[in-house]
């Protein structure tokens, strides 16, 4: 079975500068999908980033980036220029590409951008 | 295109009590999850539908079930409402390939249930 991890339940950062959220996963499936997910107090689930096992380039869109760890099954986040916008949980997730594609989440982390 | 949408937004039901949640999906897509997030936790995955048929289920009991119809649209169903069934819906929806490849799930704004 697959876990994902996130060690971190609640952070916070200056406005403008640089945080990294930390997510951990455990599967034995060779090709999966990892994603990040924001969810503001509106509950929405809006899509970070995402990135394909297969690919070993890290992915990037705009101030957010990942590092991705295949080998140590790590999947941390990297939000550049923090805005007060920011301030959401954020939420790891796995999905195997094979089977019943669901996602399974981890707990999430409470980020705070601070003025 | 339109988003995924569920109604209503908030419910408040009675310990033993059914409800039924819906969830229309982005246009083009033609499978739907359904999770519950309780409180401070992360989604947890209920089940999927796709082409009307369930297509895996989670750690839940039978009193949770579900239906797609034709325009994809889907519901939910909880029977014999417990305290512990309070918590956010979430309806995602994502685009099944003849193939089987499948791109992200586009995430509804979620229902609110309330079990007193």
């Amino acid at each position: 079975a697959q876990t994902v991890t996130q060690s971190q339940p609640e952070m916070s950062v200056q406005e403008a500068e640089t945080v990294t959220l930390s997510c951990t996963y455990d599967t034995s499936e060779s090709n999966y999908y990892l994603f990040w997910y924001k969810q503001p107090p509106s509950r929405q689930m809006i899509l970070v980033i995402r990135q394909e096992a297969y690919k070993q380039q890290n992915a990037t869109e705009n101030r957010f980036s990942v590092n991705f760890q295949k080998a140590a099954k790590s999947f941390s986040l990297k939000i550049s220029d923090s805005q007060l916008g920011d301030t959401a949980m954020y939420f790891c997730a796995f999905v195997a590409t094979s089977g019943t594609y669901k996602y399974i989440f981890g707990t999430g982390t409470r980020l705070k951008v601070l003025a | 295109e339109t988003g995924v949408t569920q109604s209503p937004t908030h419910l408040i039901k009675t310990r033993g009590q059914q409800v039924t949640l819906r969830c229309s999906s982005q246009s083009g897509h033609n499978t739907v999850s359904w999770y519950q997030q309780a409180l401070g936790q992360g989604p947890q995955f209920i089940f999927q539908y796709y082409r009307e048929e369930e297509n895996g289920r989670g750690n839940f009991p039978p009193r949770f079930s579900g239906l797609q119809f034709p325009n994809y649209s889907s519901e939910l169903n909880v029977n014999a409402l417990e305290l512990d069934d309070s918590a956010l819906y979430l309806c995602a929806s994502t685009r099944r390939l003849a193939g089987g490849n499948r791109g992200e799930q586009y995430f509804g704004p979620g229902t609110r249930l309330t079990v007193t």
